[in-house]
């Protein structure tokens, strides 16, 4: 059974960093065909993609949040962890990490399964 | 970024009704698209990928469809379990894009 979990601060003021942990069991980012991502869903809206870190340490992030975002994994602790600076209230989210599956050839991939979600909230 | 725009943002529907929900993507993304499911305060769980391919465990009344740059999910005879907001997701690019939602309510 693959299973994810979220974990981190649940508030957070303006301006500081967010530092969130998911930590996962069923599967090793060390297969190939394995990442993990983070994902956001702001109060009462859409899907949101952060980051991805694959197998490989290949990392890709969100344009619009490049520059406040890193992904990183460790693989022997079977964790990824994100970091987002200068956090803001429009930030507040439900924080997402799912595991993603590649397959075959080309670009086809997704999230499954995900964790339950971690609510951040930025608010001074 | 590959916009997707899914139609309509609500649907009301009775249980037993066939529904489909149509993403449409901003360019041609072969079949880089997956559908998902989120019941409220939940998270989202994997229906559909690769356009068509019908997700373990995920009932057969659910189905996937593609023509050109429109995708469609299709469920045959809504069971109250469905009623729920239903997102995709393409792939074609690495910076991924999910459409807005589209809210399933019970008519």
């Amino acid at each position: 059974q693959i299973t994810l979990k979220e974990s981190g601060p649940t508030l957070v003021r303006p301006t500081q960093t967010l530092t969130l942990t998911c930590t996962f069991s069923g599967f090793s980012l060390s297969t190939s065909v394995v990442g993990v991502g983070w994902i956001r869903q702001p109060p009462g809206k859409a899907l949101e993609w952060l980051a991805v870190v694959s197998w490989n340490d290949d990392k890709t992030y969100r344009p619009s949040l490049r520059n406040r975002l890193t992904i990183s994994k460790d693989t022997s602790k079977n964790q990824v962890v994100l970091t987002m600076t200068n956090m803001d209230p429009v930030d507040t989210a439900t924080y997402y990490c799912a595991r993603r599956r590649h397959w075959g050839s080309g670009n086809y991939n997704w999230f499954d399964p995900w964790g339950q979600g971690i609510l951040v909230t930025v608010s001074s | 970024d590959i916009q997707m725009t899914q139609s309509p943002s609500s649907l009301s529907a009775s249980v037993g009704d066939r529904i489909s929900i149509t993403c449409r993507a901003s360019q041609n993304i072969i079949t880089y698209l997956n559908w998902y499911q989120q019941q409220p305060g939940k998270a989202p769980r994997l229906l559909i990928y690769a356009a068509s391919n019908l997700q373990d465990g995920v009932p057969s009344r659910f189905s996937g469809s593609a023509s050109g740059t429109d995708f469609t999910l299709t469920i045959s005879s809504l069971q109250p379990e469905d009623f729920a907001t239903y997102y995709c997701q393409q792939t074609f690019s690495s910076h991924v894009t999910f459409g807005q939602g589209t809210k399933l309510e019970i008519k």
